[in-house]
């Protein structure tokens, strides 16, 4: 399974935007990059995906590099809600399982 | 709410005994995944299943765990004689279909004494 790697931690200051970068440099030409988080004692929560194009939702937008080796998760104005742990996940276009890694623990200060 | 539903949300069990987990999916989705999380990690696959088909069980323990998704009823993750590394917290998740965003309910929290 291709992997990811993420930044064990992140902090940001509320109402300004947060970048969480994700590399995964064995990525092959059938895996699609999903986002997730999850919030303290609280399933995780779908957020974006997207295979090569950049995406946009109402939640967040999806940066993915052109040789599509990395990817960045854009929050545009973090608020408190939004500490939680983000995942991002390599799912193969070929099996419809996801294999989550340790994710990036967002803190979020007022 | 017509969330994936999980019950029961903390669930105490005696080394030994059985537990079982239920999860209902969203109304429509006939995927199901079963994932165990323990502290301070993240999720480990464990099943995947479609109506009455196991689809995928590579994440699965070779004994004591298993898992059905019957035509009619909720999906059941069973696991016979636990012993104390079985303690975690248990996900289920479901989607409408291949490769749709997955739907996750809270968790069951099993303890085992």
């Amino acid at each position: 399974d291709a992997k990811t790697t993420q930044p064990n931690s992140m902090e940001s200051n509320e109402e300004e935007p947060v970048h969480l970068p994700c590399n995964h440099s064995t990525i092959s030409g059938t895996d699609y990059i999903h986002w997730y988080r999850q919030l303290p004692s609280q399933g995780p929560e779908y957020v974006i995906h997207g295979l090569t194009s950049n995406v946009n939702n109402r939640m967040a937008s999806l940066a993915i590099a052109e040789d599509r080796k990395s990817s960045t998760l854009i929050l545009h104005r973090a608020t408190l809600r939004d500490a939680a742990v983000y995942y991002c996940i390599l799912r193969d276009y070929n099996n419809n399982d996801m294999r989550f890694g340790a994710g990036t623990r967002l803190t979020v200060k007022p | 709410n017509a969330g994936v539903m999980q019950n029961p949300r903390h669930l105490v069990r005696r080394r030994g005994q059985e537990a079982r987990l239920r999860c209902s999916p969203m109304k429509g989705h006939s995927h199901v995944y079963w994932y165990r999380q323990l502290p301070e990690e993240g999720l480990k696959f464990m099943v995947y299943l479609q109506k009455e088909n196991i689809i995928d069980e590579s994440g699965m323990p070779k004994e004591r765990f298993s898992a059905e998704f019957p035509k009619e009823g909720p999906s059941i993750l069973r696991i016979q004689q636990v012993v104390r590394g079985d303690s975690a917290a248990y996900f289920c998740a479901s989607s409408q279909g291949w490769q749709q965003p997955q739907h996750f309910g809270d968790g069951t929290r099993l303890s085992i004494l």
